[in-house]
Protein backbone atom coordinates (compact mmCIF):
# COMPACT_ATOMS: atom_id res chain seq x y z
CA UNK A 1 0.00 0.00 0.00
CA UNK A 2 1.19 3.52 -0.99
CA UNK A 3 0.44 6.40 1.79
CA UNK A 4 1.97 9.86 2.05
CA UNK A 5 1.38 12.01 4.98
CA UNK A 6 1.98 15.13 5.27
CA UNK A 7 1.90 16.26 9.65
CA UNK A 8 1.71 19.79 8.79
CA UNK A 9 -1.51 21.10 8.02
CA UNK A 10 -1.06 25.26 7.99
CA UNK A 11 2.25 26.69 8.04
CA UNK A 12 2.46 30.54 8.37
CA UNK A 13 5.91 32.43 7.87
CA UNK A 14 7.00 36.07 6.98
CA UNK A 15 8.41 36.96 4.07
CA UNK A 16 12.17 36.44 3.26
CA UNK A 17 11.76 33.41 6.30
CA UNK A 18 13.13 30.03 5.17
CA UNK A 19 10.22 27.35 5.57
CA UNK A 20 10.59 23.62 5.36
CA UNK A 21 7.51 21.23 4.69
CA UNK A 22 7.47 17.74 5.99
CA UNK A 23 6.69 14.82 4.08
CA UNK A 24 7.05 11.00 5.09
CA UNK A 25 5.81 8.36 2.45
CA UNK A 26 5.30 4.24 2.63
CA UNK A 27 5.23 1.90 0.10
CA UNK A 28 6.11 -1.73 -0.53
CA UNK A 29 7.69 -0.81 -3.77
CA UNK A 30 11.72 -1.05 -4.27
CA UNK A 31 11.12 1.19 -6.70
CA UNK A 32 9.25 4.87 -6.92
CA UNK A 33 8.75 7.84 -7.58
CA UNK A 34 8.50 10.94 -5.09
CA UNK A 35 6.89 14.64 -6.31
CA UNK A 36 5.98 17.77 -4.92
CA UNK A 37 2.69 20.15 -6.57
CA UNK A 38 2.16 23.21 -5.79
CA UNK A 39 -1.98 24.51 -5.80
CA UNK A 40 -2.24 28.17 -5.60
CA UNK A 41 -5.68 29.55 -4.92
CA UNK A 42 -6.35 29.09 -8.70
CA UNK A 43 -6.74 25.81 -8.50
CA UNK A 44 -4.12 24.21 -10.74
CA UNK A 45 -1.88 21.55 -9.39
CA UNK A 46 2.06 22.89 -10.53
CA UNK A 47 4.52 20.21 -11.16
CA UNK A 48 7.62 20.97 -8.69
CA UNK A 49 9.72 17.65 -9.09
CA UNK A 50 9.58 14.39 -9.36
CA UNK A 51 12.54 12.13 -7.59
CA UNK A 52 13.44 8.72 -8.65
CA UNK A 53 13.90 6.24 -5.65
CA UNK A 54 17.62 5.12 -6.86
CA UNK A 55 18.95 9.06 -6.43
CA UNK A 56 19.01 10.05 -3.09
CA UNK A 57 20.91 13.34 -4.38
CA UNK A 58 19.37 16.69 -2.31
CA UNK A 59 18.17 19.14 -5.50
CA UNK A 60 18.29 22.71 -5.68
CA UNK A 61 16.39 24.86 -7.62
CA UNK A 62 16.58 28.51 -7.09
CA UNK A 63 14.60 29.13 -4.01
CA UNK A 64 13.65 25.94 -3.38
CA UNK A 65 15.11 22.66 -1.89
CA UNK A 66 14.35 18.73 -1.70
CA UNK A 67 15.94 16.79 0.64
CA UNK A 68 15.06 13.00 0.19
CA UNK A 69 16.64 10.81 2.97
CA UNK A 70 15.55 6.29 2.14
CA UNK A 71 16.33 5.82 5.36
CA UNK A 72 13.42 7.97 6.97
CA UNK A 73 11.36 7.72 4.11
CA UNK A 74 11.35 11.65 3.95
CA UNK A 75 11.27 13.97 1.48
CA UNK A 76 11.07 18.00 2.84
CA UNK A 77 10.95 20.45 0.60
CA UNK A 78 12.76 23.71 1.84
CA UNK A 79 12.00 27.43 0.42
CA UNK A 80 14.44 30.20 1.38
CA UNK A 81 13.31 33.48 1.70
CA UNK A 82 9.75 32.44 1.12
CA UNK A 83 7.69 35.20 -0.67
CA UNK A 84 4.27 36.15 -0.81
CA UNK A 85 3.44 34.34 -4.19
CA UNK A 86 4.73 31.25 -2.36
CA UNK A 87 1.30 30.92 -0.60
CA UNK A 88 -0.58 27.95 -2.00
CA UNK A 89 -1.15 24.70 -0.62
CA UNK A 90 1.95 21.89 -1.58
CA UNK A 91 1.31 18.29 -1.90
CA UNK A 92 3.68 15.75 -1.58
CA UNK A 93 3.02 12.33 -3.67
CA UNK A 94 4.32 9.15 -4.36
CA UNK A 95 3.67 6.43 -7.65
CA UNK A 96 4.51 2.96 -8.52
CA UNK A 97 7.38 3.49 -11.34
CA UNK A 98 5.84 0.65 -13.11
CA UNK A 99 2.14 -0.28 -13.79
CA UNK A 100 -0.07 1.67 -11.58
CA UNK A 101 1.18 4.41 -11.74
CA UNK A 102 -1.36 7.14 -10.28
CA UNK A 103 -0.24 9.24 -8.10
CA UNK A 104 -1.06 9.22 -4.03
CA UNK A 105 -1.20 12.34 -2.40
CA UNK A 106 -0.85 13.54 0.71
CA UNK A 107 -3.37 16.14 2.76
CA UNK A 108 -1.07 18.71 1.39
CA UNK A 109 0.54 21.54 3.73
CA UNK A 110 -1.17 25.18 3.41
CA UNK A 111 1.68 27.80 3.58
CA UNK A 112 0.86 31.37 4.17
CA UNK A 113 3.74 34.18 3.28
CA UNK A 114 2.83 37.10 5.06
CA UNK A 115 4.24 40.44 4.05
CA UNK B 1 2.60 24.34 -25.31
CA UNK B 2 -0.39 24.31 -24.33
CA UNK B 3 -0.99 22.64 -21.21
CA UNK B 4 -4.55 20.67 -20.26
CA UNK B 5 -7.69 22.09 -21.01
CA UNK B 6 -10.42 21.22 -19.06
CA UNK B 7 -14.08 22.68 -19.54
CA UNK B 8 -16.00 23.92 -17.75
CA UNK B 9 -14.00 25.58 -14.98
CA UNK B 10 -16.96 25.74 -12.49
CA UNK B 11 -20.65 24.14 -12.72
CA UNK B 12 -23.02 23.73 -10.25
CA UNK B 13 -26.22 21.47 -10.42
CA UNK B 14 -28.93 20.23 -8.46
CA UNK B 15 -29.12 16.81 -7.12
CA UNK B 16 -30.09 14.36 -9.24
CA UNK B 17 -29.31 16.28 -12.84
CA UNK B 18 -26.49 14.82 -14.97
CA UNK B 19 -22.98 16.80 -15.34
CA UNK B 20 -20.16 16.22 -17.96
CA UNK B 21 -16.42 17.17 -17.68
CA UNK B 22 -14.19 17.48 -20.26
CA UNK B 23 -10.52 17.17 -20.73
CA UNK B 24 -8.04 18.00 -23.70
CA UNK B 25 -4.25 16.36 -22.79
CA UNK B 26 -1.06 18.21 -23.58
CA UNK B 27 -0.87 16.89 -27.39
CA UNK B 28 0.96 13.60 -27.59
CA UNK B 29 0.51 12.72 -24.24
CA UNK B 30 -0.60 9.29 -24.11
CA UNK B 31 -2.03 8.62 -21.00
CA UNK B 32 -4.66 10.51 -19.17
CA UNK B 33 -6.23 10.93 -15.15
CA UNK B 34 -9.10 11.75 -14.11
CA UNK B 35 -8.66 12.82 -10.14
CA UNK B 36 -11.19 13.90 -7.45
CA UNK B 37 -9.95 16.41 -4.85
CA UNK B 38 -12.10 16.68 -2.11
CA UNK B 39 -12.16 19.58 0.04
CA UNK B 40 -8.98 19.70 2.19
CA UNK B 41 -7.66 16.39 0.43
CA UNK B 42 -5.13 15.24 -2.18
CA UNK B 43 -6.91 14.45 -5.39
CA UNK B 44 -7.28 10.57 -5.60
CA UNK B 45 -7.36 8.97 -9.07
CA UNK B 46 -10.94 7.75 -10.50
CA UNK B 47 -9.38 6.32 -13.95
CA UNK B 48 -6.53 5.87 -15.91
CA UNK B 49 -6.32 6.01 -19.99
CA UNK B 50 -3.37 4.52 -22.08
CA UNK B 51 -4.61 5.39 -24.87
CA UNK B 52 -8.21 4.96 -25.45
CA UNK B 53 -8.13 2.19 -22.83
CA UNK B 54 -9.33 2.41 -19.36
CA UNK B 55 -6.82 0.76 -17.45
CA UNK B 56 -7.31 1.67 -13.75
CA UNK B 57 -10.96 2.14 -13.12
CA UNK B 58 -11.06 0.53 -9.81
CA UNK B 59 -11.84 3.57 -7.97
CA UNK B 60 -14.51 4.96 -10.03
CA UNK B 61 -18.44 4.55 -8.40
CA UNK B 62 -19.58 2.75 -11.73
CA UNK B 63 -23.02 3.05 -10.78
CA UNK B 64 -22.96 6.65 -11.56
CA UNK B 65 -19.99 7.58 -13.04
CA UNK B 66 -18.73 6.84 -16.70
CA UNK B 67 -15.98 8.25 -18.44
CA UNK B 68 -15.06 7.91 -21.92
CA UNK B 69 -11.44 8.49 -24.46
CA UNK B 70 -12.48 8.69 -27.99
CA UNK B 71 -9.98 8.34 -30.39
CA UNK B 72 -7.17 8.51 -27.55
CA UNK B 73 -7.16 12.36 -26.92
CA UNK B 74 -9.89 13.88 -25.40
CA UNK B 75 -11.98 12.81 -22.60
CA UNK B 76 -15.22 13.13 -21.08
CA UNK B 77 -16.38 11.86 -17.07
CA UNK B 78 -19.79 12.08 -16.52
CA UNK B 79 -21.76 12.04 -13.24
CA UNK B 80 -25.66 10.65 -13.76
CA UNK B 81 -27.41 11.18 -11.02
CA UNK B 82 -25.33 13.40 -9.80
CA UNK B 83 -25.43 13.58 -5.42
CA UNK B 84 -24.69 16.06 -2.74
CA UNK B 85 -21.42 14.03 -1.51
CA UNK B 86 -20.19 14.32 -5.76
CA UNK B 87 -19.30 18.00 -4.87
CA UNK B 88 -15.64 18.55 -5.59
CA UNK B 89 -12.91 19.77 -7.65
CA UNK B 90 -12.20 17.10 -10.75
CA UNK B 91 -9.18 17.00 -12.05
CA UNK B 92 -7.37 16.24 -15.57
CA UNK B 93 -3.69 14.88 -15.99
CA UNK B 94 -1.67 13.59 -18.84
CA UNK B 95 1.44 11.90 -19.00
CA UNK B 96 3.90 11.25 -21.83
CA UNK B 97 5.56 8.03 -21.47
CA UNK B 98 7.36 7.90 -18.56
CA UNK B 99 7.62 11.89 -17.74
CA UNK B 100 5.85 12.96 -14.37
CA UNK B 101 2.25 14.22 -14.73
CA UNK B 102 0.60 17.23 -16.32
CA UNK B 103 -2.49 18.59 -14.21
CA UNK B 104 -5.06 21.07 -15.62
CA UNK B 105 -7.49 23.93 -13.37
CA UNK B 106 -9.90 21.48 -12.79
CA UNK B 107 -13.42 21.18 -12.92
CA UNK B 108 -15.04 22.99 -9.59
CA UNK B 109 -18.57 20.98 -9.21
CA UNK B 110 -21.25 21.88 -6.75
CA UNK B 111 -24.11 19.98 -6.25
CA UNK B 112 -26.91 21.35 -4.48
Amino acid sequence: AQKVTQAQTEISVVEKEDVTLDCVYETRDTTYYLFWYKQPPSGELVFLIRRNSFDEQNEISGRYSWNFQKSTSSFNFTITASQVVDSAVYFCALSRQTGANNLFFGTGTRLTVIP
Amino acid sequence: EAGVVQSPRYKIIEKKQPVAFWCNPISGHNTLYWYRQNLGQGPELLIRYENEEAVDDSQLPKDRFSAERLKGVDSTLKIQPAELGDSAVYLCASRYGSGAQYFGPGTRLLVL
